[in-house]
């Protein structure tokens, strides 16, 4: 079975401070994708980013980075310089292939709040 | 924008009464999903479907049942509601039809079951 472990429930810090979320996840596939999501206050699910099993390296993208570490099992992921705007839960996860199942397997997510 | 609207987008309804939720596409993409949405548990798969007339259970389809009689629309019915099926529902879509490939969400339909 897959899993994806969010283990920050909840995360704090002043804006401008830089943050990282981390992401553990448990597959058997040998080929397998990892996503971020963003869930702002508003409600709806914004995708950030695909990172494949095969793709090792990091990616940036403005304020953000991701770090994905095959020999950990982790795709973590930080902001630099957060703004208030970046306040939201942020969903980890990772693509499902148990019995031909084409969904995605979500961890619980991490709330990040960003102080002014 | 992904072209994905979901109705009703909030609804109150009273235990042991069917419901539908509809979810509605523009852009013509093959494969959907059901999602819903706990407090401490992130979102879990209820349902997918790969094509007209074509589905298939998720992670927790107990209590749900799906309908695509067109490429367009996907719906979700709780054929006797409980109030364990309070929660949030996402549908949602894959431009290429596989999960190696990013899902875009819809906006979500509230659904309390009293």
């Amino acid at each position: 079975a897959q899993k994806v472990t969010q283990a920050q429930t909840e995360i704090s810090v002043v804006e401008k401070e830089d943050v990282t979320l981390d992401c553990v996840y448990e597959t058997r596939d040998t080929t397998y994708y990892l996503f971020w999501y963003k869930q702002p206050p508003s409600g709806e699910l914004v995708f950030l980013i695909r990172r494949n099993s095969f793709d090792e390296q990091n990616e940036i993208s403005g304020r953000y980075s991701w770090n994905f570490q095959k020999s950990t099992s982790s795709f973590n992921f930080t902001i630099t310089a957060s703004q208030v705007v970046d306040s939201a839960v942020y969903f980890c996860a990772l693509s499902y292939s148990g019995g031909g199942a084409d969904g995605l397997t979500f961890g619980k997510g991490t709330h990040l709040i960003i102080q002014p | 924008d992904a072209g994905i609207t979901q109705s009703p987008r909030h609804k109150v309804t009273e235990t042991g009464t069917p419901v539908t939720l509809r979810c509605h596409q523009t852009e013509n993409h093959r494969y959907m999903y059901w999602y819903r949405q706990d407090p401490g548990h992130g979102l879990r798969l209820i349902h997918y479907s790969y094509g007209v007339k074509d589905t298939d259970k998720g992670e927790v389809s107990d209590g749900y049942s799906v309908s695509r009689s067109k490429t367009e629309d996907f719906l979700l019915t709780l054929e006797s509601a409980t109030s364990s099926q309070t929660s949030v529902y996402f549908c949602a879509i894959s431009p290429t039809g596989r999960a190696s490939y990013e899902q875009y969400f819809g906006p979500g339909t509230r659904l309390t079951v009293t």
